[in-house]
C-alpha cells in the first residue's frame, strides 16, 4: 500500500518569508497528487493537484507544487508567505490503477505565520 | 458554502448510545466517502460508496455502519462507541470513484464519553 510523509509537523514563519512543505510518496507506479489546505475551523480545501503534464502545478492563492518522479516528492511553495495562510497542510496521493484508488493522506502540516 | 454539508457540526454521546452523522452532497457527484480525522494522525478512509454501493471499506469496527440510500445522501450509524473513536469525521464526495477530485464537507465533531 502507499503512504505518504510528511516530514515537517510544525512550520513557523513570518510574513514575506519563502514556503516550502516536503511531501513523499511510497508507489513506483503512475500517481494523482493533491495538496489541500484546512484553515483553523474549516473544511479541507483542494490548494493543487496534479495528474499529468507539467511537472510544475500552479494553484490558488499563489501555491505551487513541484512533481519530481525520480524523488517521489510533491513539495508546496510559496515565494512570500501572508498571516491567512495559516492552516494546516495535508499532501495526498492516489494511485491511478488497480483496486487502491482512494487518497492515502499525509498527517498534516501545520503552518503558522507570524504577523 | 462547500457543496458537501454535514450534520450535525458537534456531537456528544455516551458509549451505550446510537446516534448517526449525516452528510448531503449538492454537486451532482456519484462517489460519497466518510474519512476519519484524529489529532497528529493521517486522515483514515473507513468507506467508499460509487453509485449508492459500498466499493471499500477499509476494515472499519462494526460499530460504525454506514448508508447510502442515494447518490446524495451519506449516513454514518453510530452504536456503542469507545472514547477513542472521539475524532473529526469528514464526508467527501467526487463525480466518479478514484478519477474526480474529493471535495470535503466541514466535519462532524464527534466526542464519546
Amino acid at each position: 500500500a502507499q503512504s505518504v510523509s510528511q516530514h515537517n509537523h510544525h512550520v513557523i514563519l513570518s510574513e514575506a518569508a519563502s514556503l516550502e512543505l516536503g511531501c513523499n510518496y511510497s508507489y513506483g507506479g503512475t500517481v494523482n497528487l493533491f495538496w489541500y489546505v484546512q484553515y483553523p475551523g474549516q473544511h479541507l480545501q483542494l490548494l493543487l493537484k496534479y495528474f499529468s503534464g507539467d511537472p510544475l502545478v500552479k494553484g490558488i492563492k499563489g501555491f505551487e507544487a513541484e512533481f519530481i518522479k525520480s524523488k517521489f516528492s510533491f513539495n508546496l511553495r510559496k515565494p512570500s508567505v501572508q498571516w491567512s495562510d495559516t492552516a494546516e497542510y495535508f499532501c495526498a496521493v492516489r494511485r491511478t490503477s488497480g483496486s487502491a484508488r482512494q487518497l492515502t493522506f499525509g498527517s498534516g502540516t501545520q503552518l503558522t505565520v507570524l504577523p | 458554502e462547500t457543496g458537501v454539508t454535514q450534520t450535525p457540526r458537534h456531537l456528544v454521546m455516551g458509549m451505550t448510545n446510537k446516534k448517526s452523522l449525516k452528510c448531503e452532497q449538492h454537486l451532482g457527484h456519484n462517489a460519497m466517502y466518510w474519512y476519519k480525522q484524529s489529532a497528529k494522525k493521517p486522515l483514515e478512509l473507513m468507506f467508499v460508496y460509487s453509485l449508492e454501493e459500498r466499493v471499500e471499506n477499509n476494515s472499519v469496527p462494526s460499530r460504525f455502519s454506514p448508508e447510502c440510500p442515494n447518490s446524495s445522501h451519506l449516513f454514518l450509524h453510530l452504536h456503542t462507541l469507545q472514547p477513542e473513536d472521539s475524532a473529526l469525521y469528514l464526508c467527501a464526495s467526487s463525480g466518479t470513484e478514484g478519477i474526480n477530485t474529493i471535495y470535503f464537507g466541514e466535519g462532524s465533531w464527534l466526542t464519546v464519553v
